[in-house]
């Protein structure tokens, strides 16, 4: 069974600070893609890594993709309280194939 | 893109009885994922529907317990059969239209059963 691993399980920041989410499996995946999810709504895509060490920013939110394209990182400078929520990642394995990540669940206060 | 709706938003239902959920998508799309989700969890994949043909359950998801229709390219329903308090927590819907495989989400339907 693919399992995706995601580090820590909840993080409490203070703004401005900086941290790292890891995402972590034994499975290669095809793609990985990463989500936020606020309360009362479904997950937003933030962002798709396809190539291994493939790295993509958006604004204050860095992703990598692993080398071997099993594992994943998002760090996020600065950190605003609208950046709480629960982020997920999820591998992508041939067509319509997710494994959604355990989750994080951040909170940054203000 | 997609954007997607779901109907109810929320309902409390009781043990026994059965609930369905459509998700309207505003586009055709092949696809449509059903999920499970605990409250501040990860995602759980109920099936796969494709129009005009059977659902794919996942391992530990039956269609007796979650038929789904797909009727047309735009619209799903999800029923829950025969409800349990087991059975409560957020189901989302999703679509993923483009090349790589990229989901969007409907808004959920948070049940409680008691």
């Amino acid at each position: 069974t693919q399992l995706l691993e995601q580090s820590p399980q909840f993080l409490s920041i203070q703004e401005g600070e900086n941290l790292t989410v890891y995402c972590n499996s034994s499975s290669v995946f095809s793609s990985l893609q990463w989500y936020r999810q606020e309360p009362g709504e479904g997950p937003v895509l933030l962002v798709t890594v396809v190539t291994g060490g493939e790295v993509k920013k958006l604004k204050r939110l860095t992703f990598q993709f692993g080398d071997a394209r099993k594992d994943s990182s998002l760090h996020i400078t600065a950190a605003q309280p609208g950046d709480t929520g629960l982020y997920l990642c999820a591998g992508v394995s041939g067509t319509y194939k997710y494994i959604f990540g355990t989750g994080t669940r951040l909170k940054v206060l203000a | 893109s997609a954007v997607i709706s779901q109907k109810p938003s929320r309902d409390i239902c009781q043990r026994g009885t059965s609930l369905t959920i459509q998700c309207q998508v505003d586009s055709q799309v092949t696809m449509m994922f059903w999920y499970r989700q605990q409250p501040g969890q990860s995602l759980t994949l109920i099936a796969t529907a494709n129009q005009g043909s059977e659902a794919t359950y996942e391992s530990g998801f039956v269609i007796d317990k979650f038929p789904i229709s797909r009727p047309n390219l735009t619209f799903s329903t999800l029923t829950v059969s025969n409800m349990s308090p087991e059975d409560s927590s957020i189901y989302l819907c999703s679509v993923a239209p483009g090349a790589k495989g990229e989901q969007y989400f409907g808004p959920g339907t948070r049940l409680t059963v008691t």
